[in-house]
């Protein structure tokens, strides 16, 4: 497929693990983006990157979000000591480049924090 | 700041035309409207650019007033595959951030 992938698609854990939820983006888009979405709301800014450095991270919500792209691809969100309050549809999205384009939208990961 | 939309939820009959509005209180540099159907990803619909510039489907057609920092989205001779929640995204000012903050939604149903 040529579209965003998201793994897990599911994802339930225990108030206080650690959580890693990973993002293949289309090939050759330069710009990956990290949003949430809870129930009846928009997707909320997290984090975008453009290639391999975090451009704008001032969505993340604390310190203990963190996400890394080493290789200007794949990208993985890390989450600590996960709490209820992050229950959350994650999404993930890629445009060619950053700002004035279109991005396209993975299918997300539910996060469950039970 | 978030955009807000409005109205919050549409009902239409097949055929019927609705425009959904997003309006901001900073300065905008682009808009973009996606549609999101329960369950689903967003799906791009439209991008809309300081200084006119304009990328998105055929059949779908908005408009970005710079100065009011307003868009609207219209959607004409609804079908039912329009059903979905509308949301707008907006772009800061600066032009070349790929940060989005989105609104709350619209809620549109076409019934037959």
């Amino acid at each position: 497929g040529a579209g965003v992938s998201q793994t897990p698609s599911n994802k339930v854990t225990e108030k206080g693990k650690y959580v890693e939820l990973r993002c293949d983006p289309i090939s050759g888009h330069t710009a990956l983006y990290w949003y949430r979405q809870s129930l009846g709301q928009g997707p909320e800014f997290l984090i975008y990157f453009q290639g391999t450095g975090a451009a704008d991270d001032s969505g993340l919500p604390n310190d203990r979000f963190f996400a890394v792209r080493p290789e200007g691809s794949v990208s993985t969100l890390k989450i600590q000591r996960t709490e209820r309050g992050d229950s959350a549809v994650y999404l993930c999205a890629s445009s060619l480049v950053a700002g004035g384009n279109e991005q396209f939208f993975g299918p997300g990961t539910r996060l469950t924090v039970l | 700041q978030q955009p807000v939309q409005s109205p919050q939820a549409v009902i239409l009959r097949e055929g019927e035309d609705a425009v959904i509005n997003c309006s901001s209180s900073k300065a905008l540099y682009s808009v973009h409207w996606y549609r999101q159907k329960h369950g689903e990803a967003p799906v791009f619909l439209m991008i809309l650019l300081k200084g006119g510039e304009q990328k998105g489907h055929e059949k779908i057609s908005a408009s970005f007033n710079e100065k009011k920092q307003q868009s609207s989205l219209y959607l004409t001779a609804s079908q039912l595959s329009y059903s979905g929640t509308y949301f707008c995204g907006t772009g800061g000012g600066s032009g070349n951030t790929g940060k989005l903050i989105f609104g709350q939604g619209t809620t549109l149903q076409v019934k037959p």
